[in-house]
């Protein structure tokens, strides 16, 4: 199993500023995701992070808005950038070996825009 | 496009009773199926994962079938304990990155 750590766990910003979420994992993995919890939802998959290569964004996700860094096999950074309330959400870094491989999950960042 | 469904959203039950969590998919083309578990305003733990080629799975007290060609997997949790208060989330794995695909989750509450 991998153990993922997120920082910071919670923040609080103002509107218009940029916030960057570090996800650290235990051990070499292939890929790295990121996914958004809004309030009462459940999850939705931002990128997808490949080490060496641009990530990867879903449908309705920008790099504008989320870029994402994956300088090695071990850690990748997620910023929101230009916040707006609607940005506050749960982010939650995932990391796996392959599809048919356990993911683990980050303990997540408690976001809120004010 | 996959669509993941959890019934029923919530669930209350009294300590001791078994707990069955259901999980429905729209496209049996999956890859795997995992179950997990989350505490409010926290992240995920994984319970079960249950490959495309297996029935089901077991841990302690958890259970997991998987039905792939109906579509559907089932999560028993025996004996139940105010402590698996939590929601719990199914996710299948529709692509080779094994990028996942979430229900909505089911709320349970166990009382004393």
């Amino acid at each position: 199993s991998a153990v993922i750590s997120q920082k910071p766990s919670r923040d609080i910003c103002q509107r218009g500023t940029s916030l960057t979420i570090q996800c650290q994992v235990d051990s070499q993995v292939t890929m790295m995701f990121w996914y958004r919890q809004q309030p009462g939802q459940s999850l939705t998959l931002i990128a997808t992070a490949n080490q060496g290569s641009e990530a990867t964004y879903e449908s309705g996700f920008v790099i504008d808005k989320f870029p994402i860094s994956r300088p090695n096999l071990t850690f990748s950074t997620l910023t929101v950038s230009n916040m707006s309330p609607e940005d506050s959400s749960i982010y939650l870094c995932s990391a796996g070996q392959a599809r048919n491989t356990e993911a683990f999950f980050g303990q997540g960042t408690r976001l809120t825009v004010v | 496009k996959q669509e993941v469904t959890q019934i029923p959203a919530a669930l209350s039950v009294p300590e001791g009773e078994n707990l069955v969590l259901n999980c429905s998919f729209t496209d049996s083309a999956i890859y795997n199926l995992q179950w997990f578990r989350q505490d409010p305003g926290k992240g995920l733990t994984s319970l079960l994962l249950i490959q495309s080629s297996q029935r089901e799975q077991t841990s302690g007290r958890l259970n997991a079938s998987l039905d792939k060609s109906s579509g559907r997997s089932t999560l028993y949790i025996a004996a139940s304990q105010p402590g698996d208060s939590a929601t719990y989330l199914c996710a299948v794995t529709t692509d080779s990155w094994g990028k996942l695909q979430f229900g909505a989750g089911t709320q349970v509450v166990v009382t004393p």
